[in-house]
């Protein structure tokens, strides 16, 4: 089957980093995004990982462990701006087309 | 601002009627992919079309259908409708491959 975990909230002040996870099982993999939503708007895409290691853009990094099935976002430096729900996202490699299998995204708070 | 293009941004109709929604994807995507998140499920692939073709179904239910027309602009049919299909459907292109997904502002649909 396929799965993709991610916690459900979190909170954070201004100013901090936040360190958002990502645990997935699918039949095969071909990528992992990570989107951020506003409220009511359209997701973004932040970031793409296929290999292991840590991919860095400015103040948002993704980090990719395909042997455990895991990934994490890092945010630094946050901002208010910074709360959205953040969206995890695998490119199952055995399914045809290029679609993504979403998460159901983490919340998250950022207060001054 | 994306550069994918939907409408109408909101939709409210009643139980049993029919609607169609529309899709302009980025200037040089080939691929359109609908997605509809409900507060519950999150986001959930419905179907993909590249270049006019259909490449991959998700949970799509037999009452809603799509199609990609030679202007690669695409349309997302939805028939017999039920109070729950009252959703945000989203609409996003890419080029294919592993390329990110770019996601409109979404239509919000509402049954009543």
């Amino acid at each position: 089957g396929q799965n993709i975990d991610q916690p459900t909230e979190m909170t954070a002040t201004e100013g901090a980093i936040v360190q958002i996870n990502c645990t997935y099982q699918t039949s095969g993999f071909n990528g992992l995004f990570w989107y951020q939503q506003h409220a009511g708007e359209a997701p973004t895409f932040l970031s793409y990982n296929v290999l292991d290691g840590l991919e860095e853009k400015g103040r948002f990094s993704s980090f990719l462990s395909r042997s455990k099935g895991y990934s994490y976002l890092l945010l630094k430096e946050l901002q208010m701006k910074d709360s959205a729900s953040y969206l995890c996202a695998v490119r199952d490699g055995d399914q045809a087309g290029t679609a993504l299998i979403f998460g159901k995204g983490t919340t998250l708070s950022v207060s001054s | 601002d994306s550069g994918v293009t939907q409408t109408p941004k909101h939709l409210i109709t009643a139980t049993g009627q029919r609607v169609t929604l529309r899709c302009s994807p980025r200037s040089g995507d080939l691929s359109v992919y609908w997605y509809q998140q409900s507060l519950d499920q999150g986001l959930q692939f419905l179907i993909q079309y590249y270049n006019g073709e259909e490449r991959a179904k998700g949970n799509i239910l037999e009452r809603f259908s799509a199609q990609q027309f030679p202007d690669l602009h695409s349309e997302l049919n939805l028939s017999s409708l039920e109070l729950g299909d009252s959703a945000l459907y989203f609409c996003a292109s890419s080029t294919g491959g592993n390329q990110p997904q770019h996601f409109g502002d979404g239509t919000r649909l509402s049954i009543l």
